[in-house]
């Protein structure tokens, strides 16, 4: 069974300040997708990295795929409230199946 | 472009009944997706179908969970009978193909709980 662990679960910061979010596993993915999710939606597809080193810009978010294709960062410059929600990450696999992390809850206060 | 419609949004009934849940994905998408979240949880995929027929239904409680795609455009699934543990909102996404890295796009959910 693959899975992911994504740390940290919860994050209360300051607008304005930086943060990174990690997703890690011992399996080997094809993709690392992120997600964010607000209360009462589905999740929404922020990037999808396919190469191992992979690094996509998104404004203010930096992501980034590992060389050995198990691990990714979500890197967030000069956070801001809107930024709050629940970020996700997910491993694809053969058929386009999903294998998602925990989560973390991340709070930007103004 | 229409986004995948779910209904109803929530849910409530007592443990030991049934319930359904309806799923309209995007027009033109081949290939549908059910998960549960739990509270604080990542999404866990219960069942992948490409049109009408079940690509991937590993992880579905199949005692007690049935889902189908009869014409392959939407989709139910449905739960008799409920346990407590079964309280979660259970998502629908669609995508174009079954391809690796295609975009999944999600509905809004149906809140279940169980009392």
């Amino acid at each position: 069974t693959q899975l992911l662990e994504q740390s940290p679960q919860f994050l209360s910061i300051q607008e304005g300040e930086n943060l990174t979010v990690y997703c890690n596993s011992s399996s080997v993915f094809s993709s690392l997708q992120w997600y964010r999710q607000e209360p009462g939606e589905g999740p929404v597809l922020l990037v999808t990295v396919v190469t191992g080193g992979e690094v996509k810009k998104l404004k203010r978010l930096t992501f980034q795929f590992g060389d050995a294709r198990k691990d990714s960062s979500l890197h967030i410059t000069a956070a801001q409230p809107g930024d709050t929600g629940l970020y996700l990450c997910a491993g694809g696999g053969a058929g386009n199946m999903l294998t998602f992390g925990g989560g973390t809850r991340l709070m930007v206060k103004p | 472009e229409a986004g995948v419609a779910q209904s109803p949004r929530y849910k409530i009934i007592e443990k030991r009944q049934s319930v359904a849940f309806w799923c309209n994905p995007i027009s033109g998408h081949a290939t549908l997706y059910w998960y549960q979240q739990i509270l604080g949880q990542g999404p866990k995929l219960l069942i992948q179908f490409q049109n009408n027929g079940v690509v991937d239904d590993s992880q579905l409680p199949k005692d007690r969970f049935s889902a189908e795609r009869l014409k392959g455009v939407d989709s139910t699934l449905k739960i008799q009978p409920a346990k407590l543990e079964d309280s979660a909102v259970y998502l629908c996404a669609s995508s174009l193909t079954p391809s690796s890295n295609q975009p999944q796009h999600f509905g809004d959910g149906t809140r279940l709980s169980i009392l």
